[in-house]
């Protein structure tokens, strides 16, 4: 069974930083992209950032550039999410998302449950 | 940057009913186009890819049609369990917009 764990969400003042990771499991992690997507309670889903593979490609929404750094450790099973410079409109549930093939990018097969970050004085 | 737009933003059919909800993209994105369920306090789920290609493990009573700019996700025969928020997502570019939802209420 695919499972996708996220964790290190937390909250964090403006202009604070904090790491994401996801921890996969149940599937080749290194035969498929993968993506974070969040979504502010109650409201729409946003695509944030995408990695293939082996990482040579890595794409951000143009509102995290910069700011966040996506990552990959196909040893370790696991997706990073860097985020610093963190700003209000940064609060959300943050998803982890496979892609459906090894390159990076939409359509997204599995999730998991996601992490909360609140972005907050 | 594509812009997505779904319709209605909410309906209240019955069970059993047939139930269509339609997505536009403000340009062309071929048939670059993917539907989500997720329901309250869930991830959401993958139901429709490629526009029309369902997603294993999805019922058949869902079907994704259209391409260019106009879409649509259709349920046959509406069961309890699909009353949920819909999402398209376009996949032709990044920024890869979602479009706001289409809530499925119990009437």
């Amino acid at each position: 069974e695919v499972q996708l764990v996220e964790s290190g969400g937390n909250v964090v003042r403006p202009g604070g930083s904090l790491r994401l990771s996801c921890a996969a499991s149940g599937f080749t992690f290194d035969d498929y992209g993968m993506n974070w997507v969040r979504q502010v309670p109650g409201k729409g889903l946003e695509w944030v950032s995408d990695i293939n593979w082996n990482g040579d490609y890595i794409g951000y929404v143009d509102s995290v550039k910069g700011r966040f750094t996506i990552s990959r450790d196909n040893a370790k099973n696991s997706l990073y999410l860097q985020m610093n410079s963190l700003r209000a409109e940064d609060t959300a549930l943050y998803y982890c998302a496979r892609s459906r093939v090894s390159a990076s990018g939409p359509p997204y097969d599995n999730w998991g449950q996601g992490t909360q970050v609140t972005v907050s004085s | 940057d594509i812009q997505m737009t779904q319709s209605p933003s909410s309906l209240s059919p019955s069970v059993g009913d047939r139930v269509t909800m339609t997505c536009r993209a403000s340009q062309s994105i071929s048939g670059y186009l993917n539907w989500y369920q997720q329901k309250p306090g869930k991830a959401p789920k993958l139901l429709i890819y490629s526009a029309s290609s369902l997603q294993s493990g999805v019922p058949s009573r869902f079907s994704g049609s259209g391409s260019g700019t106009d879409f649509t996700l259709t349920i046959s025969s509406l069961q309890p369990e699909d009353f949920a928020t819909y999402y398209c997502q376009q996949s032709f570019s990044t920024p890869y917009s979602f479009g706001q939802g289409t809530k499925l209420e119990i009437k």
